[in-house]
């Protein structure tokens, strides 16, 4: 069964818009939640990640909140631009892999 | 720079080949990985290597090997291709330590057509 389960499946925003992504999990033995960003023809590159000790972690322009309790994490995207167009993949680990969710297509109009 | 090279970007194999496709990393990292990504399903784990012929199944192993004889090379192994393989490969690496909470370092893909 899935591990880590997404949404939306594709997500279209107008630029400067801030488009949120959803994940959720069930294991609560997980301690690593990374969110990947990936370009057609490019393998998927680590974007921001967070650990369970903290709600809610910024590099630049994107965010991950995080709630232990409801087994949750989002990605928030401030003033999206052009370029932020790409496929999103949240994940979940711990002692044993990582779990990746089925991705989300992000489409940012000028 | 971290640097996850897959040899073949593309490839065409026919039902029933044994078909090889490589990995090399330059990081001096302990885990290798191998998934495969299918659209709708995300990235699945086939197999992942924690040491140099030390090997680990991952989610969906059945119809694959893996071999790692050298740290720096992770190799994945059809044993018989069938139609059902046809998929992107994607190869990662990371540091020592669990294969679940450390930043994994993914090559480009290898997109293999089996006809």
């Amino acid at each position: 069964q899935q591990q880590v389960k997404q949404s939306p499946q594709s997500l279209i925003v107008q630029k400067g818009g801030i488009p949120i992504i959803n994940c959720a999990y069930e294991n609560t033995a997980f301690d690593y939640f990374p969110w990947y960003q990936q370009f057609p023809g490019k393998g998927p590159a680590l974007l921001i990640a967070i650990r369970p000790d903290v709600s809610e972690k910024k590099e630049g322009r994107f965010t991950i909140s995080f709630n232990k309790s409801a087994k949750q994490f989002s990605l928030h995207i401030m003033d999206s631009q052009p370029g932020d167009s790409a496929t999103y993949f949240c994940a979940a680990g711990g002692a044993n892999n990582l779990f990746f969710g089925t991705g989300t297509r992000l489409t940012v109009i000028p | 720079d971290v640097k996850v090279t897959q040899s073949s970007r593309y490839l065409v194999k026919r039902t029933g080949e044994k078909v090889f496709l490589e990995c090399v990393q330059d990081m001096d990292h302990e885990n290798m990985f191998w998934y495969r990504q299918d659209p709708g399903l995300g990235l699945r784990l086939i197999y992942f290597s924690y040491d140099v012929k030390m090997k680990e199944k991952g989610d969906i192993p059945e119809g694959y090997s893996v071999s790692r004889e050298k740290k720096e090379r992770f190799s994945l192994i059809l044993e018989s291709a069938s139609t059902n393989q046809t998929s992107m490969y994607l190869c990662a690496s990371s540091l020592w330590g669990s294969s679940g909470n450390q930043p994994q370092h993914f090559g480009d893909g290898t997109r293999l057509s089996i006809l």
